[in-house]
């Protein structure tokens, strides 16, 4: 069975700071999948990491992948209030892959709050 | 474009009675699902779809049903509804290359008591 788990679940900082969020998962996949959602609201997508060593970028936000430790980490940069949300990572299964459906099990989901 | 609605935003059932959760998309996509997210949790997929007919059970599935019989509408029907439905419904689709994200609808607040 695919467990995905996320630390911290919580993670309080101050703006300008540097902070990272793990996302480990148990068993083999290769595609790794990072969302944020705002309070009360929908998921928005923020990163698709496909292979070993992908990395992407965008602004204060950058995500990495490693298979082989089966880790995923979204690292934030000078963080700024408007980054407060929870993030999700999302693993999708590769023993049920078929018709190109993606089903994903979810971490836990990390609650981020940034401080002025 | 609307991209991805669901109805209604909110919604208290008894216990026992039954509804259908509406989920529309205009992206022409042919992958839907459906997650229920759990207060401080992450998603579970209930059920999905690869197509017009084609469904299949996904991580949760039980006391729900879904049909697909458009490209654009997914429903979800809970029969019987139970306290443990309580819970937030996330309706998303993807298109075909699986090396694409899954783009979500506004979801749905449901309350059993």
């Amino acid at each position: 069975e695919l467990k995905v788990e996320q630390n911290p679940l919580f993670l309080s900082m101050q703006e300008g700071k540097n902070y990272t969020i793990y996302c480990n998962y148990s068993t083999t996949s290769d595609r790794l999948y990072w969302y944020r959602q705002d309070p009360g609201k929908s998921l928005e997508s923020l990163f698709v990491l496909l292979s070993n060593g992908a990395v992407k970028q965008e602004g204060r936000l950058m995500a990495s992948l490693d298979t082989k430790a089966r880790l995923s980490t979204l690292h934030i940069t000078a963080a700024v209030h408007d980054l407060s949300a929870t993030y999700f990572c999302a693993v999708d299964r590769v023993e049920y892959r078929s018709q190109g459906a993606q089903k994903l099990v979810f971490g836990q989901g990390t609650r981020l709050t940034i401080n002025p | 474009n609307a991209g991805v609605t669901q109805t209604p935003k909110f919604r208290i059932l008894k216990i026992g009675q039954s509804m259908t959760l509406q989920c529309a998309q205009d992206m022409n996509h042919n992958y839907m699902y459906w997650y229920r997210q759990d207060p401080g949790m992450g998603l579970k997929l209930i059920y999905y779809s690869v197509g017009a007919g084609i469904t299949d059970k996904g991580e949760v599935p039980n006391g729900y049903n879904v049909s697909r019989s458009t490209t654009e509408d997914f429903p979800l029907r809970l029969e019987l509804a139970a306290p443990s439905q309580t819970s937030v419904y996330f309706c998303a689709t993807s298109r075909d290359s699986i090396q694409e994200t899954q783009y979500f609808g506004p979801g749905t607040r449901l309350l059993v008591l």
